[in-house]
């Protein structure tokens, strides 16, 4: 099956500061994206997602930016707090895969205090 | 209910038996997917139900693994001749046909 089974990277940032997580999506034919958040012990949760006839797009203190020339997703935290603390994957649907999810390698934020 | 419901949370079992894994989607969601998530690691696409469709079992890694779905309703992922190496988180999500994936919380696996 499709995996990415890989070790996960760290980012550590203080409080206060902004956080800025990257992923590289595989498939050029995608058109959906989605940052999830991934608290231990549970499952992933929403976060903002995209469709690639944009670029940016801004949640509550989240901003996603699409680079389809490159297949770059990045997220943005403003203000990072220490309930941000958590593992981050970005996650690409296409229309002809009747939206199924693949999922990045994820990301670890480690916000100090 | 409120949201995606998975059970049991938390499976032991002996290497060589059988689990049954189960799903409760938010109901009217037409769409339900199961993820394996192995230790510190990211997800990976098990099987894919989208209302009365065939399913997409692409990813499903032997054929000791099923799933069954009937109609927009509960599902359940069977593991026949479980081995450690199938230890693992397993989650579900379900959407609407439009999208907006919402995860459950797992069921952790362990084979002893």
């Amino acid at each position: 099956g499709e995996s990415v089974g890989l070790h996960l990277p760290t980012l550590s940032v203080q409080e206060g500061d902004n956080s800025i997580i990257n992923c590289a999506y595989s498939n050029s034919a995608s058109d959906y994206f989605i940052w999830y958040k991934q608290e231990s012990g549970k499952g992933p949760q929403f976060i903002i997602d995209i469709r690639s006839n944009m670029d940016k797009r801004q949640g509550q203190r989240v901003t996603v930016l699409l680079n389809k020339t490159v297949k770059h997703l990045s997220l943005q935290i403003a203000a990072t707090q220490p309930g941000d603390s958590a593992v981050y994957f970005c996650a690409e649907s296409g229309m002809d895969s009747s939206y199924k999810l693949i999922f990045g390698s994820g990301t670890r934020l480690l916000v100090r205090p | 209910g409120a949201g995606v419901s998975q059970s049991p949370s938390n499976k032991v079992t002996e290497k060589g038996k059988d689990v049954e894994l189960r799903c409760d989607p938010i109901s009217g969601h037409t769409a339900l997917y199961w993820y394996r998530q192995r230790l510190g690691q990211g997800l990976e696409f098990l099987i894919y139900f989208q209302g009365n469709s065939a399913p997409d079992k692409s990813g499903l890694p032997s054929d000791r693994f099923s799933a069954e779905r009937t109609g927009e309703s509960v599902s359940t992922l069977t593991i026949q001749r479980t081995q450690q190496e199938d230890s693992a988180v397993y989650l579900c999500a379900s959407s609407p046909f439009t999208g907006g994936y919402t995860f459950g919380s797992g069921t952790r696996l362990t084979v002893v």
